[in-house]
């Protein structure tokens, strides 16, 4: 079975500073690969997905995330973070078959002015 | 273009009722999920159903919970007995195709924050 790691639970980071927030997934022959925000008492959105292709994704928010395959990574980074990337990140996974999102723990990430 | 709608909001219960979870997909999707959210310990899936259809119920415990997504009408997870433990905001989501393929993952509602006092 897939599993997800997120090796931090909380990230502190100063306003404009850069920011990457780590997942590691278990391997798989093919996996499709997701970032979700979180925002306070609200539902997940979704901020970008890895499916094929370039292993560089792009999503919303200013937000990209890189698919390493060797390293069975998906670290989510952005250049320049604002307050108001305040929230709780969730990386998730998924292979090829019929088997429902798996998700990691979670990064909560906190933008100090 | 309605999201997904989760029903109530905030839920209140002794110890003992019965917890009734409601989940209206997307529009056009034919696939439910339901997750539970507890502190520190991010999103574990529970139930997976199609209309009429339990597709993968690994994650729902043995005893007091079940789901149900009829032909018509909401999906319904449904608590009895509850118990502090069960404590938690529930997460439905929705999708059109086979789950994580090719159409963006899920989309989610807002959840329902069950609390047992």
């Amino acid at each position: 079975a897939q599993s997800v790691t997120q090796l931090d639970s909380q990230v502190p980071v100063f306003e404009e500073a850069p920011v990457e927030l780590r997942c590691n997934y278990s391997s798989s022959v093919s996996v499709y690969l997701f970032w979700y925000v979180q925002y306070p008492n609200q539902g997940l959105q979704l901020l970008l997905k890895y499916l094929s292709g370039s292993t560089l994704v792009k999503g919303i928010n200013g937000f990209e995330a890189e698919f390493n395959k060797s390293q069975t990574s998906f670290h989510l980074r952005k250049p320049s973070v604002h307050i108001s990337d305040t929230a709780e990140y969730f990386c998730a996974v998924s292979d090829s078959g019929n088997t429902p999102l798996v998700f990691g723990k979670g990064t909560r990430l906190s933008v100090i002015a | 273009n309605a999201g997904v709608m989760q029903n109530p909001r905030h839920l209140v219960r002794r110890r003992g009722q019965e917890a009734r979870l409601r989940c209206s997909p997307m529009k056009g999707h034919s696939h439910v999920y339901w997750y539970r959210q507890l502190p520190e310990e991010g999103l574990k899936f529970m139930v997976y159903l199609q209309k009429e259809n339990i597709i993968d119920e690994s994650g729902m415990p043995k005893e007091r919970f079940s789901a149900e997504f009829p032909k018509e009408g909401p999906s319904i997870l449904r608590i009895q007995q509850v118990v502090r433990g069960d404590s938690a905001a529930y997460f439905c989501a929705s999708s059109p195709n086979l789950p994580g393929t090719g159409y963006g993952g899920y989309t989610f509602g807002s959840g329902t924050r069950l609390t047992v006092v």
